[in-house]
């Protein structure tokens, strides 16, 4: 157990609905990172709070948001949905040196 | 650019039998390099990370991993594999000039361990 939770861990719904994904991070990390996981693109980083604080963006579409609150747990908001938004999101944290990231266990998304 | 190559969707070994699981990476600056290891239905669990120092590297399940700076490798290694290795493992990398610490993965190489 890596100590980062997520939920939910299994969410499905139809095409142009919106959702959230829920993470709590390891007790005292403040970074907090989001990645997507799919079969055609592979391990994608999409975006990273530290402390409440945007820190990176990476391939994170417009449809898609994130923050991070004062409890340091941090949200991912995905709208207007897609067929290819399908995907498994999941979340990683770590320490102040930001050297190793420990993953939660993923919430599977499927959109119909 | 920062990428990471792995250049076997899949490595068959059999139980007992010394396995590599190969890993090449580019950054522009110096590599904080990791390997990661998915179980199915799991999330990604870490092995090992080499940032400085010693070249071999030893991590979680007696595996080991050996920076090469001239090659820009990073292969995982184990000397004797286990059925219950059987799994996905994931390369990534991070340039240390990048502040934003976000990590690169391969795209990852799937461990058949036959008994």
């Amino acid at each position: 157990d890596s100590g980062v939770t997520q939920t939910p861990k299994h969410l499905i719904t139809a095409t142009g609905q919106r959702v959230t994904l829920r993470c709590s991070p390891r007790s005292g990390d403040l970074s907090v990172y989001w990645y997507q996981q799919s079969l055609d693109q592979g391990l994608q980083f999409l975006i990273q709070y530290y402390n409440g604080e945007e820190r990176a963006k990476g391939n994170i579409l417009e449809r898609f948001s994130a923050q991070q609150f004062p409890d340091l747990h941090s949200e991912l908001n995905l709208s207007s949905l897609e067929l290819g938004d399908s995907a498994l999101y999941f979340c990683a944290s770590s320490g102040d040196r930001g050297d190793t990231q420990y993953f939660g266990p993923g919430t599977r998304l499927t959109v119909l | 650019a920062q990428s990471v190559a792995q250049p076997e969707d899949q490595v068959n070994v059999a139980e007992g039998n010394p396995l590599t699981v190969k890993c090449t990476y580019s950054v522009s600056g110096n590599p904080y390099l990791f390997w990661y290891v998915q179980y199915p239905n799991r999330g990604l669990q870490f092995l090992l990370k080499y940032i400085t120092g010693d070249n071999l590297v030893k991590g979680s399940y007696g595996f080991e991993a050996e920076f090469n700076k001239s090659q820009t490798s990073f292969h995982l290694k184990k000397p004797s594999a286990l059925v219950s290795d059987s799994a996905l493992y994931f390369c990534a990398v991070r340039d240390m000039r990048d502040s934003s610490y976000k990590l690169i993965f391969g795209s990852g190489t799937r461990l058949l361990v036959r008994p």
